[in-house]
């Protein structure tokens, strides 16, 4: 049972990158996937998800990236990717991609991010 | 700038309890959003340790409880033991924000 993301290296600012989350032995296709990044020594931080099909692949995105990363996924390939466009130095983290094995859209929090990647990392710069 | 405000750290002696807390606000916690509580060791991905408030996962030793009350909520953890040491994240979603949040993030030190 596991998640593995892949497609993190060094970007130039500005630059474009594509993220890859790979899922094995757990449910994918019904669940949301989320991104959540970490800079070195930070905390974590939300950066957005992908609902399943059941509730119309609906996405959103924290305002720090929205416009410039796009979150999608292909179900036959039990696989999620983030586009990152616009790359900036302050986006320099591992990302981890994460699953919520359902959503409840009047309590979103009430179901937890069960499995983790173990990440992958982006770094921006010159 | 997070929304949900833990402290940068605490510390215990095995054996002791250790309490973290997370305190949101009314467009959080205090509308009502649950809250899930995260472990994370250096160098790996956070692990589920506390959901829906005070629920824990299969697998998760009974010395970690959850518990929430308005706008804040706090993570006990009983017994501490050397393994504990590690980072501590709450997490939750925010409604003016109309997205997830993670707290601020503890570092439990055992001493």
């Amino acid at each position: 049972v596991q998640l593995v993301e892949s497609g993190g290296g060094l970007v130039q600012p500005g630059g474009s990158l594509k993220l890859s989350c790979a899922a094995s032995g757990l449910t994918f296709s019904g669940s949301a996937v989320h991104w959540v990044r970490q800079a070195s020594g930070r905390g974590l931080e939300w950066v957005g998800r992908m609902s399943s099909k059941d509730n119309t692949y609906a996405t959103t995105y924290a305002a720090s990236v929205k416009g410039r990363f796009t979150i999608s996924r292909d179900d036959s390939k039990n696989t999620a990717y983030l586009q990152m466009n616009s790359l900036k130095t302050e986006d320099t983290a591992v990302y981890y991609c994460t699953r919520q094995i359902q959503e409840i859209v009047a309590a979103p929090a009430a179901i937890p991010f069960d499995y983790w990647g173990r990440g992958t990392l982006v770094t921006v710069s010159s | 700038q997070s929304v949900l405000t833990q402290p940068p750290s605490v510390s215990g002696a095995p054996g002791q309890t250790v309490t973290i807390s997370c305190t949101g606000s009314s467009s959080n916690l205090g509308a009502g959003y649950d809250l899930s509580w995260y472990q994370q060791f250096p160098g790996t991905a956070p692990k589920l340790l506390i959901y829906a408030n005070t629920n824990r996962p299969s697998g998760v030793p009974d010395r970690f409880s959850g518990s929430k009350s308005g706008t804040s909520a706090s993570l006990a953890i009983t017994g501490l033991q050397a393994e504990d040491e590690a980072d501590y994240y709450c997490q939750s979603y925010d409604s003016s924000l109309r997205g997830y949040v993670f707290g601020t993030g503890t570092k439990v030190t055992v001493l």
